[in-house]
């Protein structure tokens, strides 16, 4: 079954704890992206990629790391997470070249940070 | 820089009565339109997408979209809504012309279906 699988679902830390919420797909998708999803302002895109080893910022990059050294893999690292990224953190992939194409969602990450 | 603009928030609407959510984008460019849905507790899921041919397009689940080029409009419209279609509802824009992938979504419109 295509799917994009997000991990954890449910995510609580601390200020500063350093987590990685990992992201795989298995339809041989080039691009990848991740979005955090807020109250009142729909789905920012944090960064994406558009292959292994090609990543570039979204609008909202700062506080987080991505890195793309597997075609299937696109984890999402906070090395000091503050409280204002408690937030529901979503995966996606994409066909390369597919603008015109869905994109596939994960099930989300919801992150709390205390 | 591009938007996405979905003018209801909120909306709450009996079983069988009709809807039509707005979306409005600001991107000179040849556009590439999607609404996805989001059912409680789920993830996005796509609904309908243009990006040439009839303006009008039809999704799934009896949902249907009017690509407007001169309004820079894209709603999406049910002739009669189901409890079944209470959820979040994204409108999402992408370009041929960006330099990257870049797919930009509104800020949603919850839709709250009373039985």
């Amino acid at each position: 079954e295509a799917q994009v699988t997000q991990n954890p679902r449910y995510l609580i830390t601390v200020t500063g704890k350093k987590l990685t919420v990992t992201c795989s797909q298995n339809m041989n998708h080039e691009y990848m992206s991740w979005y955090r999803q807020d109250p009142g302002l729909g789905l920012r895109q944090i960064y994406y990629s558009m292959n292994v080893e090609v990543t570039d910022k979204g609008d909202v990059p700062e506080g987080y790391k991505v890195s793309r050294k597997e075609k299937r893999n696109f984890p999402l690292i906070l090395e000091s997470p503050s409280p204002n990224q408690t937030s529901l953190y979503f995966c996606a992939s994409g066909p390369f070249g597919g603008q015109k194409e869905k994109l596939f969602f994960g099930s989300g990450t919801q992150l709390s940070v205390l | 820089a591009q938007s996405v603009s979905q003018h209801n928030h909120h909306v709450i609407l009996s079983e069988a009565a009709s809807l039509e959510l707005g979306c409005n984008y600001s991107y000179g460019g040849t556009v590439n339109l999607f609404w996805y849905v989001q059912y409680p507790g789920q993830h996005l899921q796509l609904l309908l997408k243009y990006f040439s041919g009839d303006p009008l397009v039809k999704g799934i689940k009896g949902f249907e979209a009017e690509f407007i080029k001169s309004k820079f409009s894209f709603n999406l419209r049910k002739p009669s809504v189901q409890w079944s279609d209470t959820a979040e509802y994204f409108c999402a824009v992408t370009s041929d012309n960006t330099g990257g992938f870049k797919t930009i979504f509104g800020a949603g419109t919850r839709l709250f279906v009373k039985a």
